[in-house]
């Protein structure tokens, strides 16, 4: 079967640095998403890694250790408008197949 | 561009009636997706589709059926609506280019209740 896990809730403050991590064991490894998703709305794409190491777009980082079935999310100078559920899902096989999606991390931005 | 489209964005059904819902996308992507996701659950596949007149089951295929008949639309039924079908359902597509960092796209959500 496929698991991935993601803490349930965050709380943050405003302005500081949150990591979210993501734990995954799956039948096969091609590729790990992160998507943003606010209240009542679609998600959103953040970032994507397949090989290892960090890749950085702006204020967001996300981070892959292969070898260890783990990623993070890390949210620089976090703003309130970051308040949101962020969702880690990872593409199991090669090609354009679907992806298998963690049950999502609430961060809360507070003042 | 409207991107990714759902039809309607709220229903109230009650037990035993049937419905379909409309997922539109103008961005000619081959794949599609729906998608349930329940609090607690998150994002659960129902059924995909990698191209016109191709579907496939995802985890949770039972009670729902989809149809593909032009590459723009993806159709999701409900034959016999029960209340655990109550949910957020989101379509979804992507281009199906090979090659992995080929993300979704997601409509905005349709809310179903079943009384």
């Amino acid at each position: 079967g496929q698991n991935i896990d993601q803490p349930t809730e965050m709380t943050a403050t405003e302005g500081a640095i949150v990591q979210i991590n993501c734990t995954y064991q799956t039948s096969g490894f091609n590729g790990l998403f992160w998507y943003q998703q606010h209240a009542g709305e679609a998600p959103t794409f953040l970032s994507y890694n397949v090989l290892d190491g960090l890749e950085e777009k702006g204020r967001f980082s996300s981070f892959l250790s292969r070898s260890k079935g783990y990623s993070y999310l890390l949210l620089k100078e976090l703003q309130m408008k970051d308040s949101a559920s962020y969702l880690c899902a990872v593409r199991t096989l090669s090609g354009n197949t679907p992806l298998v999606f963690g049950k999502g991390t609430r961060l809360s931005v507070i003042a | 561009n409207a991107g990714v489209t759902q039809t309607p964005k709220f229903r109230v059904l009650k037990t035993g009636q049937s419905m379909t819902l409309l997922c539109a996308q103008d961005m000619n992507h081959e794949y599609m997706y729906w998608y349930r996701q329940d609090p607690g659950m998150g994002l659960r596949l129902i059924h995909y589709s990698v191209g016109e007149g191709t579907t496939a089951k995802g985890e949770v295929p039972d009670g729902y059926n989809v149809s593909r008949l032009k590459k723009q639309n993806f159709l999701l039924g409900l034959e016999s609506a029960a209340p655990s079908q109550t949910s957020v359902y989101f379509c979804a597509s992507s281009s199906g280019l090979a090659g992995g960092q080929e993300t979704q796209y997601f409509g905005p959500g349709t809310r179903l209740l079943v009384l």
